[in-house]
């Protein structure tokens, strides 16, 4: 299965900067999917990143407040610009991938736990 | 946007008893799947059972799929303190490769 790396594992940052966030495959992979996670909460879809086009984003997340790049087959960044208090939450990258004997899932990326002050 | 909910939010047993998780969901979907996420880290895929199933084991794990209901559920046999953390169903809805969460329960094993 995909091994993802995921950095940084957490920030503290001050309100109104960006953090870039990196997700980093160890195989070549169609789509990368972004994710939010706030406090307590489930996960919400930010965004589906193909290499070569657009990202395509879901309702309520735009592209000035959450820039994404995908460059080749095995990155991808987010960015979560000009941040507020209401953008702490965990962030995490994720791509399909063979789950050993399980067959096809999602692997995660470990989380960027950000807290913004 | 969630898919659905999943019941109990929080679930607290004896190490050695059985948990059970139950996830209703909204619309048609391709597949279901259980993740854990262990004190708000990465997510760990657990098990996918295709729309067209019914049951599914995998160790200690037993899901059930109910496509009439839109529900599912997870048992988790002889749990293990180790067992604590969260647990999410997610749904597939169609050829979009989108995986849309449920609410996720918390789960506690009492040594």
């Amino acid at each position: 299965s995909a091994v993802i790396s995921q950095k940084p594992s957490r920030d503290i940052c001050q309100r109104g900067t960006s953090l870039t966030i990196q997700c980093q495959v160890d195989s070549q992979v169609t789509m990368m999917f972004w994710y939010r996670q706030q406090p307590g909460q489930s996960l919400t879809l930010i965004a589906t990143a193909n290499q070569g086009s657009e990202a395509t984003y879901e309702s309520g997340f735009v592209i000035d407040k959450f820039p994404i790049s995908r460059p080749n087959l095995t990155f991808s960044t987010l960015t979560v610009s000009n941040m507020s208090p209401e953008d702490s939450s965990i962030y995490l990258c994720s791509v399909e991938a063979l789950q050993g004997l399980s067959g096809y899932g999602y692997t995660f990326g470990s989380g960027t736990r950000l807290t913004v002050v | 946007s969630q898919q659905g909910e999943e019941d109990p939010q929080a679930l607290s047993i004896q190490e050695g008893e059985n948990a059970t998780m139950n996830c209703s969901y909204k619309t048609s979907i391709n597949n279901l799947q259980w993740y854990r996420q262990n004190s708000g880290r990465g997510l760990v895929h657990l098990i996918l059972i295709r729309s067209n199933e019914r049951e599914k084991h995998s160790g200690r794990l037993r899901v059930t799929l109910d496509t009439s209901k839109k529900s599912s559920s997870l048992l988790i046999t002889a749990s293990r303190a180790a067992d604590t953390a969260s647990y999410f169903c997610a749904t597939d809805m169609d050829s979009s490769y989108k995986l849309i969460f449920g609410s996720g329960t918390r789960l506690l094993v009492r040594p």
